[in-house]
């Protein structure tokens, strides 16, 4: 299986901060690389599609960027609303995988 | 509108069977893949298994023996059965329409499912 490794496992930002969140995978994967948004209590929801796609209704101030098996999700001008848990997810061979996580905090 | 909504049991004993139904609407279950992702209690995320919009299945290897996903496609629903069920089985399960690059578009609501005695 691909495993992905994802970075920080937590980190706090202040209000307009911009922050970014890594994944590594442990080979190659062709830019099938999701982001998701998870809030407490809610269910995962898309935020960035094939690494760089920005998923409909989703704020530009989010971005994803990389190739191969690094990928990464800049978070612009942090808002209140951004809080929560990112996933980052490979859908290049199955199983699909998910990385563990980073909790994202305002400061 | 693109809407999936899970429903089961809340309570399931160990060495049980979980019976869990994905009622679908906005798309059809013949036009585009589903899966089940399970979340435990403060934990990431997990891929379960999916069935293809041609009917054909796919499991996580890691449950495949205690597995079965189908569909009834004139109701548009989508079942997953997991046997044999043990505590670290707990968790919030979840069904996902699948797009075309293997990634998640929608989620249902999810069912906390508890399997304790």
């Amino acid at each position: 299986d691909i495993q992905m490794t994802q970075s920080p496992h937590s980190l706090s930002a202040s209000l307009g901060e911009t922050v970014s969140i890594e994944c590594l995978a442990s080979e190659g994967i062709s830019n099938y690389l999701a982001w998701y948004q998870q809030k407490p209590g809610k269910s995962p929801q898309l935020l960035i599609y094939y690494a760089s796609s920005l998923q409909d209704g989703v704020p530009s101030r989010f971005s994803g960027s990389g190739s191969g098996t690094q990928y990464s999700l800049k978070i612009s001008n942090m808002q209140p609303e951004d809080e929560g848990v990112y996933y980052c997810q490979q859908g290049y061979k199955y199983p699909n995988t998910f990385g563990a996580g980073t909790k994202l905090e305002l400061k | 509108q693109v809407r999936l909504k899970e429903s089961g049991p809340r309570l399931v004993q160990p060495s049980q069977t979980l019976s869990v139904t994905c009622t679908v609407s906005g798309f059809s279950v013949t036009s585009y893949h589903v899966s089940w992702v399970r979340q435990p209690p403060g934990k990431g995320l997990e891929w379960v298994g999916a069935i293809w919009k041609g009917g054909s299945t796919d499991y996580n290897s890691a449950l495949k023996s205690r597995l079965s996903i189908s569909r009834d496609t004139s109701k548009n629903q989508v079942f997953l059965k997991m046997n044999s069920l043990q505590t670290d089985d707990t968790g919030t399960y979840y069904c996902a329409k699948q797009g075309r690059g293997n990634y998640f578009d929608y989620w249902g609501q999810g069912v906390m499912v508890t399997v304790s005695s």
